[in-house]
């Protein structure tokens, strides 16, 4: 089983629609992170988060220690927000233990 | 200031040769780490590094792999004796603390 589960592993949506990806660890940790990674493979820093609600624009994020979930959440999706979401999870030892990605697509 | 920057974006190397990936964390960053996508697979740590010294090497492979933070310059991603299964996307990240910033990644096909 791997430390960190992404779900789901493909998604596609209506432009519009509200998004809701999950991840759930098995490990302790000291922050939690999501990243962005676009077709062209670049990876940009959405969020980190050890604690409580994040939000940046259409972009929210919100974790649960005790259950060890988190869920990035996407309001108002957009065709541009087509990409692998990745959580990855930061043990206190500085390393990051990454789930496997969801592949969103959103349709105009 | 500039982001993370690494290069060459792409390189193609033929098996049994060597392979050097660099990595220029941003201004004033002191960590830097590596890490290794594999096609259709996800990112794995490689390994994390402070100037001069490597705080955490335990995702690299046990051989052809070592990596450098030199006082001066970029950090630097050595494969020798490339072989096949090294292609992959290598991606570094740098830090001021907890929060990482990614490079663009060098993307690694071995002939």
């Amino acid at each position: 089983k791997n430390e960190v589960e992404q779900s789901p592993q493909n998604l596609t949506a209506q432009e519009g629609e509200f998004i809701t990806i999950n991840c759930s660890y098995s490990v302790g940790i000291s922050a939690l992170h999501w990243l962005q990674q676009h077709p062209g493979g670049g990876i940009v820093s959405l969020f980190m988060l050890s604690s409580g609600k994040k939000k940046h624009g259409r972009l929210i994020a919100t974790i649960n220690i005790q259950e060890k979930h988190s869920s990035l959440h996407i309001t108002a999706s957009h065709p541009r927000d087509s990409a692998v979401y990745i959580c990855a999870v930061e043990e206190n030892t500085d390393k990051l233990i990454f789930g496997t990605g969801t592949r969103l697509q959103v349709f105009p | 200031n500039a982001g993370v920057m690494q290069n060459p974006r792409h390189l193609v190397r033929r098996r049994g040769q060597e392979a050097r990936l660099r990595c220029s964390p941003m201004k004033g960053h002191s960590h830097v780490y590596w890490y290794r996508q594999l096609p259709e697979e996800g990112l794995k740590f490689m390994v994390y590094l402070q100037k001069e010294n490597i705080i955490d090497e335990s995702g690299m492979p046990k051989e052809r792999f070592s990596a450098e933070f030199p006082k001066e310059g970029p950090s630097i991603l050595r494969i020798q004796q490339v072989v096949r299964g090294d292609s992959a996307a290598y991606f570094c990240a740098s830090s001021p603390g907890p929060r990482k910033f990614f490079g663009p990644g060098t993307r690694l096909t071995v002939l």
